[in-house]
Order: C-alpha cells, then sequence, then structure tokens
C-alpha cells in the first residue's frame, strides 16, 4: 500500500518568506502527485499537480517532482497571511488513477 | 467549478445509535468517495464508487456501509455507531477516467457519545 509521509509537520513563516514543503512516497509506479490546501472547516481543495520528472510552476507555486528519489516538494514564493492553512500531498495510484493516497499534512503560518 | 454538498454539517448520536450521512455533487462525475480525517492520520478512505448501484471497498472499511443510488446521491452508512468514529467526514468526486483531481465537500463532524 502506498505510503506518504510530509515534512516539516508545522511551520511558521513571516509574510513574505518563501516557503518550502517536503512530501515523499513509496511506490515508483505512482502516477501524479497533488498537493492540496485545506483552511479551518473547509474540505481540501486541490492546488497544483506533476506528473513528469522535473518543475512545473504556476503563480507563485512551484513543484518539483524527483522520481528516482520519490520525492516532492511544493515551494510558495512571497508568502501570504491568506496561505496560512494546511497543505496535504496526495499520490495517485491504482488502475486508472482511481485512488490518492494522502499524507498527514503540514500546517502552515504566515504571520503579518 | 465542481459543487460537492454535504448533509448534515455536524451530527451528534450515541454509541450504538445509526447515522447516515449524505453527498451530493451535480457535476455528472462518474466517481464519488467518503474519508475520514483525524488527527495523527490525515485523510482515509472509507468506501468509494464509480457509478449507480456500484461499491468499492477502501482502506478502513470496517463499521461502515455505503450505497450510491444515483449518480448524483453518494450516501455512508453507520448503523451501530461506536465512539471510535467520531471524526470529521469528507465527500468527494472526480471527473474522469486517468484524471486524478478530486473534489472534496465541506465535510461532516461527528460525535458518538
Amino acid at each position: 500500500q502506498e505510503k506518504v509521509q510530509q515534512s516539516p509537520e508545522s511551520l511558521i513563516v513571516p509574510e513574505g518568506a518563501m516557503v518550502s514543503l517536503n512530501c515523499s512516497f513509496s511506490d515508483s509506479a505512482s502516477q501524479s502527485i497533488w498537493w492540496y490546501q485545506q483552511h479551518p472547516g473547509k474540505g481540501p481543495k486541490a492546488l497544483i499537480s506533476i506528473f513528469s520528472n522535473g518543475n512545473k510552476k504556476e503563480g507563485r507555486l512551484t513543484v518539483y517532482l524527483n522520481r528516482a528519489s520519490l520525492h516532492v516538494s511544493l515551494h510558495i514564493k512571497d508568502s501570504q497571511p491568506s496561505d496560512s492553512a494546511v497543505y496535504l500531498c496526495a499520490v495517485s495510484s491504482g488502475g486508472s488513477n482511481y485512488k490518492l493516497t494522502f499524507g498527514k499534512g503540514t500546517l502552515l503560518t504566515v504571520t503579518p | 467549478e465542481a459543487a460537492v454538498t454535504q448533509s448534515p454539517r455536524n451530527k451528534v448520536t450515541v454509541t450504538g445509535g445509526n447515522v447516515t450521512l449524505s453527498c451530493r455533487q451535480t457535476n455528472s462525475h462518474n466517481y464519488m468517495y467518503w474519508y475520514r480525517q483525524d488527527t495523527g492520520h490525515g485523510l482515509r478512505l472509507i468506501h468509494y464508487s464509480y457509478g449507480a448501484g456500484n461499491l468499492q471497498i477502501g482502506d478502513v472499511p470496517d463499521g461502515y456501509k455505503a450505497t450510491r443510488t444515483t449518480q448524483e446521491d453518494f450516501f455512508l452508512l453507520l448503523e451501530l455507531a461506536s465512539p471510535s468514529q467520531t471524526s470529521l467526514y469528507f465527500c468527494a468526486s472526480r471527473l474522469r477516467l486517468n484524471y486524478a483531481e478530486q473534489f472534496f465537500g465541506p465535510g461532516t463532524r461527528l460525535t458518538v457519545l
């Protein structure tokens, strides 16, 4: 069964800082990797995904995937207090990508 | 954007009680999922379905039943609720094959006393 581990468990940064979140997974056959954002009292919402080795940038977000080391990272540039949330790493697996396996999450707090 | 709604948003019951959690999606998504979210465990898959009348077992199915009555509606049933089932429950839906993004509802907080 796929295992997904995230680090750090929590992180506090000042507004404007660059944030780096890490995720490792166990199955090299995993297809796509997703990052979700979850605000208190809300359901998770997909932010960005990556399938191929390398990096992908969308706005202030950049994700890096290294399949050889089974590692993916999410970087948030110029962090804002509104970025304060739990960030979940999810790895798709199973035929037709039917299943997402989630990590336990990283709690990010951006202080004004 | 995909819309997933859940009801009730909060529920309190007693040990041994029956509980039904409801989920509706209005985007004709084929796949629907039920998760529970607990501190220290993250999101764990209970059951899922890829169409009306279909049910698949997830990773933590014990004590739960589910039923998909229509393309839109997916229900989670706890027939003899236990305190260990106190949790935050999320429903999600997925658009199509080979595209993994799931859209989540707002969650139902269930407390079993």
